[in-house]
């Protein structure tokens, strides 16, 4: 069964340094999202992105988080200066058509922002 | 904005118990609802889903009813098992396409 994967699994960082986190999405799929849950809270949107654009993003994905669709298949997740507070799970999402459909989720990468 | 209220845990029970978790839902529009599950060190999966009012959906012996009139979407199982200890997220999907979770909750069933 198709899956959505992640990569790392874990990635421990120094505050102030870049890091990106890779997923690969279900091959037909054509929404895409990023999630995160800090450790004990909710999941929380972040950002959404179809057909080469973000479609809707959170108060919480500011200027230092970007997305990117580099090739046909990854999907990307850059945090240009990391900050103690952005230390949670990142979930990676993605689904094949519009309202309804279930989003398929990737295994998270954990973030530990030191 | 929406908003998804779900009962907090921890929720103790014991093997073969039957396990309710309210969620009722704050949205625009016609949502459809989701809950997810969250297995020790594992990612998100999909339980079940109901796309419109009165539908109910159902897996593994979880079901949960979309209820307009009350806003709720309670999940229930008739007899649970030591595996189903995990923690469960409600969750809305509104004409924005993202998805509003609730805060999760913790279900621990002991032998």
């Amino acid at each position: 069964e198709p899956e959505v994967t992640q990569t790392p699994s874990h990635q421990v960082t120094q505050m102030g340094q870049e890091v990106i986190l890779r997923c690969v999405p279900i091959s037909n799929h054509l929404y895409f999202y990023w999630y995160r849950q800090i450790l004990g809270q909710k999941v929380e949107f972040l950002v959404s992105f179809y057909n080469n654009e973000i479609s809707e993003k959170s108060e919480i994905f500011d200027d230092q988080f970007s997305v990117e669709r580099p090739d046909g298949s990854n999907f990307t997740l850059k945090i240009r200066s990391t900050k103690l507070e952005d230390s949670a799970m990142y979930f990676c999402a993605s689904k094949e058509t519009g309202p309804g459909e279930t989003q398929y989720f990737g295994p998270g990468t954990r973030l530990l922002v030191l | 904005g929406n908003s998804v209220t779900q009962m907090e845990g921890p929720v103790t029970l014991s093997e073969e118990a039957f396990l309710t978790i309210n969620c009722t839902y704050t949205a625009t529009g016609y949502p459809s609802l989701f809950w997810y599950v969250q297995y020790p060190g594992e990612g998100l999966q999909l339980l079940l889903k109901a796309t419109k009012a009165d539908d109910k959906g159902s897996n593994k012996g979880f079901e949960a009813t979309y209820r307009k009139e009350t806003t709720s979407f309670h999940l229930e199982k008739g007899s649970v098992q030591v595996s189903d200890s995990a923690v469960y997220f409600c969750a809305l999907q509104a004409a924005g396409n993202k998805l509003t979770f609730g805060g999760g909750t913790r279900v621990l069933v002991k032998p």
